[in-house]
């Protein structure tokens, strides 16, 4: 079974401060993506960050990284310099190449505090 | 360009009716999926087309839900004799090829059945 675990309901950053937020994954296929969105209030989901199995750089983004750990079956999001304007939910998903399907973890709640 | 959209935006249901939902994808993508996602959830996928094929369908939680997509581009969801349960928001995504590339979202339509 293809699972993806964010074990942060909620997570706090101060402005201008670094965040990471946990991502874990489960799939006994080689090939698999993985991603992380940011969905504001208004309920769009915006596409941040993508990291492909296969990738042996960690992704980056602006002020997105992937901090991607393969043997941990890890994912992490971390954004630098947080803004007001990331408070959201953010969603890790996880793509494989031989199928279809996007599974979704759970959401993190971060707030942002000025 | 255009982004997805979904009509209508907001979809109030007595128990029992028959509802459709409509997504209009980025033109030219190849690849659709509908997505549900309830609150404080993450998105549950539903069904997946590519182009007026639907290649999964594994995912509608009843014989009561039916997608389509007719002509390779606007889809349609319909959900028959609508429960409390269907309440949710239903996420339309998509993207050039299959599910390892990143997936554009639509606003999504709230459904509420009472």
């Amino acid at each position: 079974a293809q699972k993806i675990t964010q074990t942060q309901p909620g997570m706090f950053v101060q402005e201008k401060e670094a965040v990471t937020l946990d991502c874990t994954y489960d799939t006994s296929d080689q090939s698999y993506g993985l991603f992380w969105y940011k969905q504001p209030s208004s309920g769009e989901m915006i596409f941040l960050i993508y990291q492909g199995s296969y990738d042996e750089q960690n992704a980056t983004e602006g002020r997105y990284s992937l901090n991607f750990q393969k043997a941990r079956k890890s994912a992490n999001l971390v954004i630098s310099a947080s803004q007001l304007g990331d408070s959201a939910m953010y969603f890790c998903a996880m793509s494989l190449n031989t199928g279809n399907q996007f599974y979704f973890g759970t959401g993190t709640s971060l707030t942002v505090i000025p | 360009g255009a982004g997805v959209s979904q009509s209508p935006r907001y979809k109030v249901a007595k128990r029992g009716q028959d509802v459709a939902l409509r997504c209009d994808p980025i033109s030219g993508h190849v690849s659709l999926f509908w997505y549900q996602q309830a609150l404080g959830q993450g998105p549950e996928f539903l069904t997946y087309f590519q182009n007026e094929a639907q290649l999964d369908k594994s995912g509608l939680p009843s014989d009561r839900f039916f997608a389509e997509r007719p002509e390779g581009s606007v889809s349609t969801l319909k959900i028959q004799r609508t429960q409390q349960e269907d309440s949710a928001v239903y996420l339309c995504a998509s993207c050039e090829l299959g599910g390892t590339y990143e997936q554009y979202f639509g606003p999504g339509t709230r459904l509420t059945v009472t």
